[in-house]
């Protein structure tokens, strides 16, 4: 079945340090892809998307390219701030049915002055 | 627009004891969905619905029902609480239409099954 591997955290940077997440899918068919950001005490919320192969999303600096050869969907920004300390979510949603969102494990990153 | 709301925030149960989760939205979205989130497992889904009168199951719907009377609410029901449903629980809405709508989601329900 369709899956999302992120990779552990938690992960710690200072800032203006260069973030990357790995995130890498198992999907039949090309799902769209997602990036959600969670924050201290509140639901998730949508940071960026791509719908097809070689779309790039970005959003607040956030970047991620959707690369069906390495089928992989990895975050990435220039220079984190510790407002972007948070958890981060990779997640596809099915290409039938987009109510059926399949999240990762969730990583978070703790970026300190 | 206050959103998606969830309430309660907190919530300690006994074993087998029962209780719903409340779960509104003001934006007159069509889709709403139930997910819970563990340590290490991400979100997945229990149950969602794509109209008033119309659910159907998730990833893991043992032990919750739903029902959606109307757009705007779809509260999740646990009929006898288990340890094992301790756990956060989100509530998200879209709009149906398009290749894909934005998932919003509420601030959550921490339950804790003793």
């Amino acid at each position: 079945g369709n899956s999302v591997t992120q990779m552990e955290g938690p992960v710690t940077l200072s800032e203006e340090a260069f973030l990357t997440i790995n995130c890498t899918y198992t999907a039949t068919g090309y799902p769209s892809l997602f990036w959600y950001v969670q924050y201290p005490g509140e639901g998730l919320q949508l940071l960026l998307k791509a719908t097809k192969a070689d779309d790039k999303g970005s959003n607040k600096g956030f970047e991620a390219t959707y690369r069906k050869e390495t089928t992989s969907f990895h975050l990435e920004k220039g220079s984190v701030q510790v407002s972007d300390s948070a958890v981060y979510f990779c997640a596809l949603s099915d290409l039938y049915n987009t109510d059926k969102l399949i999240f990762g494990t969730g990583t978070r990153l703790q970026v300190f002055p | 627009n206050a959103g998606v709301t969830q309430t309660p925030k907190f919530q300690v149960l006994k074993t087998g004891q029962s209780m719903t989760l409340q779960c509104a939205q003001d934006m007159n979205h069509e889709y709403m969905s139930w997910y819970r989130q563990d340590p290490g497992m991400g979100l997945r889904l229990i149950h969602y619905s794509v109209g008033a009168g119309i659910t159907d199951q998730g990833e893991v719907p043992n032990g919750y029902n739903v029902s959606r009377s109307t757009t705007e609410d779809f509260p999740l029901r646990l009929l006898s609480a288990a340890p094992s449903q301790t756990s956060v629980y989100f509530c998200a809405s879209r709009k149906a239409g398009g290749t894909y709508n934005e998932q919003f989601f509420g601030p959550g329900t921490r339950l804790t099954v003793l």
